[in-house]
């Protein structure tokens, strides 16, 4: 499978605890994004990668938040002190592109969170 | 700021029947690319189709068309003779060109029910 891959796909954790999301993107991608979804709702923009450099982050992204993209392949979202309104599906996309891009972007199926 | 809306939260028909799914967007850049994508229950968002904003022309692949009006802001997408597997969430969303690399702003989505 050659398609965007994220772990694990479920994640139930008490209020509190430290939880982590790994995104594999599709090889060849050099772009890779954060987005979380909140049931009933489309997905809100996180944070984004162009290779292994942080270039854009949402307000959304508290300070209990960290994204990594060490040596511009995998991702890694840590969410500190998790409390129950972080529940929500974590997607992560990722494409190609250099400067502006274009490029349609190809989702995972998401990592989804619930805080007890 | 950009926005995308999708006034119609969910709709019912049964198969065979044709749907229009509503987007209407905000933005001030001039140049700018729109994209519809389909969330089935498997919650992987996959990619339909992208505008761009000095395409007006309509589109059709199969029994998906898309009538793209910059005069009403307007990214309309349809289906014609539904089928049970076009059950799922579709957003659109919309993407600025003046802005580095190709974040999504999406709609809150349609959740498009086709019964046998």
């Amino acid at each position: 499978d050659t398609g965007v891959s994220q772990n694990p796909r479920h994640k139930i954790t008490k209020r509190g605890q430290n939880v982590t999301f790994r995104c594999d993107p599709i090889s060849e991608h050099n772009r890779l994004y954060w987005y979380r979804q909140t049931l009933g709702q489309g997905p809100e923009f996180l944070t984004y990668f162009q290779n292994e450099a942080q270039l854009e982050k949402s307000r959304l992204l508290s300070d209990r938040f960290s994204a990594e993209r060490p040596k511009g392949s995998f991702s890694t979202l840590e969410i500190q002190r998790t409390e129950q309104g972080d529940s929500a599906m974590y997607l992560c996309a990722s494409s190609k592109g250099l400067g502006v891009g274009t490029g349609e972007l190809f989702f995972g199926e998401g990592s989804r969170l619930t805080v007890l | 700021a950009q926005k995308v809306t999708q006034a119609q939260t969910e709709i019912s028909v049964v198969e065979k029947e044709d749907v229009t799914l509503d987007c209407v967007y905000e933005t001030r850049d001039t140049t700018y690319y729109l994209f519809w994508y389909k969330q089935p229950p498997s919650g992987e968002l996959v990619f339909l189709i992208r505008r761009n904003s000095f395409d007006e022309q309509n589109e059709i692949s199969g029994r998906y068309s898309w009538n793209f009006q910059k005069s009403t802001s307007s990214f309309n997408f349809t289906i014609t003779a539904s089928q049970v597997v076009d059950s799922a969430v579709y957003f659109c969303a919309l993407s600025e060109a003046g802005r580095a690399g190709n974040m999504l702003t999406f709609g809150g989505g349609t959740r498009l029910m086709v019964k046998p």
